[in-house]
């Protein structure tokens, strides 16, 4: 019963070095989304994908590309990292809210970056 | 100006007593209305939902619409220690993507 599973959970970056997060879900949701956290701010939209193959830029996406080549995986990658994307990241999986409305959220990857 | 704007708190209060959230939200196409629960160090989960304007009981929780204000409230009634967490207010358009309250942390005291 794993649903939707982030890895990894936690990750110190030097300025510069780049990463792929990744984030997996098994329960066949069309829709995938990163968001990232910051204190005093929610949770802000990233990218999303509503489905294999499509991507889409969300409210914050400078600095991140994504790619949905498989339907149960979604990655977020950051080519360059900067310390103001020091966050917690969050993917979260989903049928789309006129079919359901519940949104499914990993365990969240702790980003530091030096 | 944020398209949802939630006050942050923090907000500590009894246990037992009734807790009051609220966010005010600018966009009119909202149609989904949605309240998240966080506990620490942990992913957002669904608490209730709503569509369109009304109220929504579940147990001890209301979740309140009024489209023509713009404004969601949750209710939280004989608040329980449990209760502790980030509550994210969530509207949303459309079938794709929610957008979120800044989140209200709130403490229940024993």
């Amino acid at each position: 019963n794993a649903g939707v599973t982030q890895t990894p959970k936690f990750r110190v970056l030097k300025t510069g070095q780049s990463m792929t997060l990744l984030c997996a879900q098994d329960m066949n949701h069309e829709y995938m989304y990163w968001y990232r956290q910051d204190p005093g701010m929610g949770l802000r939209l990233i990218h999303y994908s509503v489905g294999e193959g499509t991507t889409a830029k969300g409210e914050v996406p400078d600095g991140y590309n994504v790619s949905r080549l498989k339907k149960q995986n979604f990655l977020l990658g950051l080519e360059s990292a900067a310390p103001s994307q020091t966050s917690v990241y969050f993917c979260a999986s989903g049928r789309g809210l006129r079919r359901n409305t519940e949104a499914f959220f990993g365990q969240g990857t702790r980003l530091t970056v030096v | 100006q944020k398209e949802v704007e939630q006050d942050p708190g923090p907000l500590s209060v009894p246990e037992g007593a009734i807790v009051s959230l609220n966010c005010t939200y600018s966009n009119s196409a909202f149609q989904y209305f949605m309240w998240y629960r966080q506990y620490s160090r942990k992913g957002p989960e669904l608490l209730m939902y709503t569509y369109s304007s009304g109220n929504k009981e579940d147990g001890r929780f209301t979740a309140q619409v009024d489209k023509s204000s713009k404004y969601i409230s949750l209710f939280i009634r004989d608040s329980q220690p449990s209760d502790s967490a980030t509550y994210l207010c969530a509207p949303a358009q459309g079938a794709q993507k929610l957008v979120f309250g800044q989140g209200t942390r709130l403490t229940i005291n024993p």
